[in-house]
């Protein structure tokens, strides 16, 4: 089982619907989640970071952690044209190590 | 202006040959990381520093040396015993203490190295 994984194959969404990716991981004694938004080209950039079981929201982002069920997963509301990316899910195993293991990312095409 | 730049942007190697990859950040990080990326890959650890003058291995570390002489700098050598060097190069960088968002790590612009 690969520590972290996202579900394969892009996902195609019209603008203003909502984008829902999932992702899952195996160390049930993981600590902290990050989704992180790639561009074509480009480098990741911090999307949304969380830390306790429940929902985070952020603008139109809204993270959500299940530690009992061991997944994470990332809602885009509204979705615009510019969130067409690659989204990785990356996870932080232990506080202290800092080593994130990184899935291999969901791309987003949102259809105008 | 505070981040974390790379350069080159572009770099091209011929086979044999050893090339340096920079990397520096002035948000006073302690640690920093360097990752490779295949395409339609998620980012696979090559080395981290958590502090000055000490790094350790991460999870492919086989043809690549790095040094971690200052805390703003980071330097990633791919070595001739490299076999597959073709890839984008992402250096992150964190404050490295454990804590709520302390191990958020933030990247740098890349670094593509093509071997001709």
């Amino acid at each position: 089982q690969k520590e972290v994984e996202q579900n394969s194959g892009p996902l195609s969404v019209p603008e203003g619907a909502i984008a829902s990716l999932n992702c899952t991981y195996s160390d049930r004694g993981s600590q902290s989640f990050f989704w992180y938004r790639q561009y074509s080209g480009k480098s990741p950039e911090l999307i949304m970071s969380i830390y306790s079981n429940g929902d985070k929201e952020d603008g139109r982002f809204t993270a959500q952690l299940n530690k009992a069920s061991q997944y994470v997963s990332l809602l885009i509301r509204d979705s615009q044209p510019s969130d067409s990316a690659t989204y990785l899910c990356a996870v932080n195993r232990y506080y202290g190590n800092n080593r994130l293991a990184f899935g291999k990312g969901n791309q987003v095409v949102v259809i105008p | 202006d505070g981040g974390i730049t790379q350069s080159p942007k572009y770099l091209f190697r011929k086979e044999g040959q050893n090339v340096t990859l920079s990397c520096e950040q002035n948000l006073n990080h302690d640690a920093m990381y360097w990752y490779r990326q295949d395409p339609g890959q998620g980012l696979r650890l090559i080395y981290y520093s958590q502090i000055v003058n000490d790094f350790q291995k991460g999870d492919i570390a086989e043809g690549y040396s790095v040094s971690r002489e200052k805390k703003e700098s980071f330097p990633l050598t791919v070595t001739s015993a490299q076999k597959n060097p073709t890839a984008f190069y992402l250096c992150a960088s964190n404050l490295g203490m454990a804590g709520v968002g302390a191990d958020t790590q933030y990247f740098g612009p890349g670094t593509r190295l093509t071997v001709l």
